[in-house]
């Protein structure tokens, strides 16, 4: 199977700029994921979706950091504007089923420098 | 609150040498444990769980966990490490409720040397 396709791989900007992740999860995947990683740290989940509704989303910081998850299927995390702080790699993934006994599967990232 | 703490930042082994990388985390109730091991410029793969019943969980590439729960800790473990096992860990837990929130340590960095 696909696994969790994330884009661009890369992405430099200037802070007060916004930017744009998007992420399409496995096929027939219910809950999909965003999490910040910080280097030298662990994955922080930013929000968590079910569907098309937002299960978790007590550590994104909502004055500047927005996500939809339209249809139930692709999603997209935006940063408006943009922090120093905000430089780290974004992470998105998906898991069958809403159990949280179910393993996360990882795309591979977004690396976001903020100049 | 839950919590995860891997104690050690870097663990160095040899080849064919056992490894043990260790997670210690801090839940109410029983929790669900995972590990994932990520590849430099990669997301995180999967390699085991623990639910419930054995203690010892087997995952993927020979990697194994035994779940202590009196010392609230999952470590993992290998009878024998391989160069290719380099890479960085992360023990993670969840709530065993629907939709869990899961919770990352900060990863321990695994070296085999030849």
């Amino acid at each position: 199977e696909a696994g969790v396709a994330q884009s661009p791989r890369y992405k430099i900007i200037e802070k007060r700029q916004s930017v744009a992740f998007w992420c399409n999860p496995i096929s027939g995947h219910a809950t999909l994921y965003w999490y910040q990683q910080i280097l030298g740290q662990g994955p922080k989940l930013l929000i968590q979706f079910q569907n098309n509704g937002v299960v978790d989303d007590s550590q994104l910081p909502k004055d500047r950091f927005s996500a939809e998850r339209l249809k139930g299927v692709d999603s997209t995390l935006k940063i408006q504007p943009a922090k120093l702080e905000d430089s780290a790699v974004y992470l998105c993934a998906s898991s069958l089923g809403t159990g949280s006994h179910q393993p996360q599967h990882f795309g591979d990232g977004t690396r976001l420098s903020i100049l | 609150a839950q919590s995860v703490a891997q104690p050690e930042d870097q663990v160095n082994v040899a080849e064919g040498n056992p490894l043990t990388v260790k997670c210690t985390y801090s839940v109410s109730g029983n929790p669900y444990l995972f590990w994932y091991v990520q590849y430099p410029n990669r997301g995180l793969q999967f390699l085991l769980k623990y639910i419930t019943g054995d203690n010892l969980v087997k995952g993927s590439y020979g990697f194994e966990a035994e779940f202590n729960k009196s010392q609230t800790s999952f470590h993992l473990k290998k009878p024998s490490a391989l160069v290719s096992d380099s890479a960085l860990y992360f023990c993670a837990v969840r709530f065993n409720t629907n939709a869990g929130k899961s919770t990352f340590g900060d990863g321990t960095t695994l070296t085999v040397k030849p």
